[in-house]
This record gives structure tokens, C-alpha cells and sequence, in this order.
């Protein structure tokens, strides 16, 4: 059983659209992230959900909106696609560690969008 | 905001020589992470540091944790084509643990 998923693998659109990308864990864990990989490989964080509650918002634009409808699932909502979201978005999801901190994140295969 | 930075970029070796990528925080970290990430795959964990000073190894791979928990190094030695990829560190900061912060990554290319 593959333990984090993403679909779509592939996503190509035309600029405006709107389009949806879901993510899935079965590890139990009760934290998922979405970060953006940019074509020079920088992994950014944008988004993290805790127990279905958003507890980081990096600087995105307002136009990437997640949903997390249980713990198990986060999903990233992108409206009105621009050239500049051209990336590749990966899904992760971690639990917290003993005496907090973070155990391994576990990332899923990623979403390669390509805007038009 | 908190950075992390990661040196060098890129790293082209012969197989058969080491290969070392270190990892700098202007401030203490809480632990830090390292992952690879094949070409066309996704980011794979390799090893979590917590403690000032610490050292693990895997086989070929030996992970160091400054003293002052400020730096981080990788350390291949004997590379194999098997070692390609970029090798990110991801920090946590004690004021917020649920954030990871990663470095820019060193691409690993060997040569056979």
C-alpha cells in the first residue's frame, strides 16, 4: 500500500483554469503538508494541517486555497492558474514526535503542473 | 524569516571518491533532517539528528550534528552511481515544530 498519494501525477492546463490536486496518507500521522518544487529544486512549504486545522500559511497567493476534509486527506485548490505555478507540488505528512519535535516526513510522488 | 543554507550547489565526483554537503543556521536548531530525492522521484528520509554533537552512520553515510546544533554535514564515502540525486537537510526551530525549513540542496552527480 503506497503510503502517502497524490493525483493527478500529471496536470496540464491553460492559464485562468482552475484545477484541484488530492492527497491522501495512511499512516495515521496527524500532520500533511503541501510544498511547491520549483524548477531549481527549491522545496518550499506552503501549507501544513494538523488534525484538519491550518496551522502554517506561507506567503501564497490567495488563488491556492487547501482543504483538509479529515486527517487523512489534504487537498490544494488552485484558481485562475498563472505561468508562474508551473512546479512540482508534493504532499507530505508527518507525526509528532516524542517530547515534540517531528519524526520523518513522508512525502507522496508529486504533481508536475505545467500551465500554458 | 529563518534560513538554512546548504553548500555546494553541486558536487561532480568520480565514483570511488567522497562527497560532503554541509548545512548552516545562523541560529540553533532544534533537530534536523536529512532526505534524498532521486532524479524524476520524490524526497526520501534518510536520518534525523537531535542531539549537540551527534554522529550516526548508514553504511557508506555518516551524519554529523554540530556542537552548537548550528550545522549539519553528509558524508559519502567511496560514492557509487547508485548515490545520484540532491540531498536536501530540513531544520526544525524550536519555536515552531511543526515548520520545516529545507536547505536549497546539493545535487550529487557521480561519474562511473
Amino acid at each position: 500500500d503506497t503510503a502517502v498519494s497524490q493525483t493527478p501525477k500529471y496536470l496540464v492546463t491553460q492559464m485562468g483554469n482552475d484545477k484541484s490536486i488530492k492527497c491522501e496518507q495512511n499512516l495515521g500521522h496527524d500532520t500533511m503538508y503541501w510544498y511547491k518544487q520549483d524548477s531549481k529544486k527549491f522545496l518550499k512549504i506552503m501549507f501544513s494541517y494538523n488534525n484538519k486545522e491550518l496551522i502554517i500559511n506561507e506567503t501564497v497567493p490567495n488563488r491556492f486555497s487547501p482543504k483538509s476534509p479529515d486527517k487523512a486527506h489534504l487537498n490544494l485548490h488552485i484558481n485562475s492558474l498563472e505561468l508562474g505555478d508551473s512546479a512540482v507540488y508534493f504532499c507530505a505528512s508527518s507525526q509528532e514526535g516524542v517530547a515534540g519535535g517531528r519524526n520523518e516526513q513522508f512525502f507522496g510522488p508529486g504533481t508536475r503542473l505545467t500551465v500554458l | 524569516g529563518q534560513q538554512v543554507m546548504q553548500i555546494p550547489q553541486y558536487q561532480h565526483v568520480q565514483e570511488g571518491e567522497d562527497f560532503t554537503t554541509y548545512c548552516n543556521s545562523s541560529t540553533t536548531l532544534s533537530n534536523i533532517q536529512w532526505y534524498k530525492q532521486r532524479p524524476g522521484g520524490h524526497p526520501v528520509f534518510l536520518i534525523q539528528l537531535v542531539k549537540s554533537g551527534e554522529v550516526k552512520k548508514q553504511k557508506r553515510l555518516t551524519f554529523q550534528f554540530g556542537e552548537a546544533k548550528k550545522n549539519s554535514s553528509l558524508h559519502i564515502t567511496a560514492t557509487q552511481t547508485t548515490d545520484v540525486g540532491t540531498y536536501f537537510c530540513a531544520v526544525l526551530y524550536t519555536h515552531n515544530f511543526n515548520k520545516f525549513y529545507f536547505g536549497s540542496g546539493t545535487k550529487l552527480n557521480v561519474k562511473p
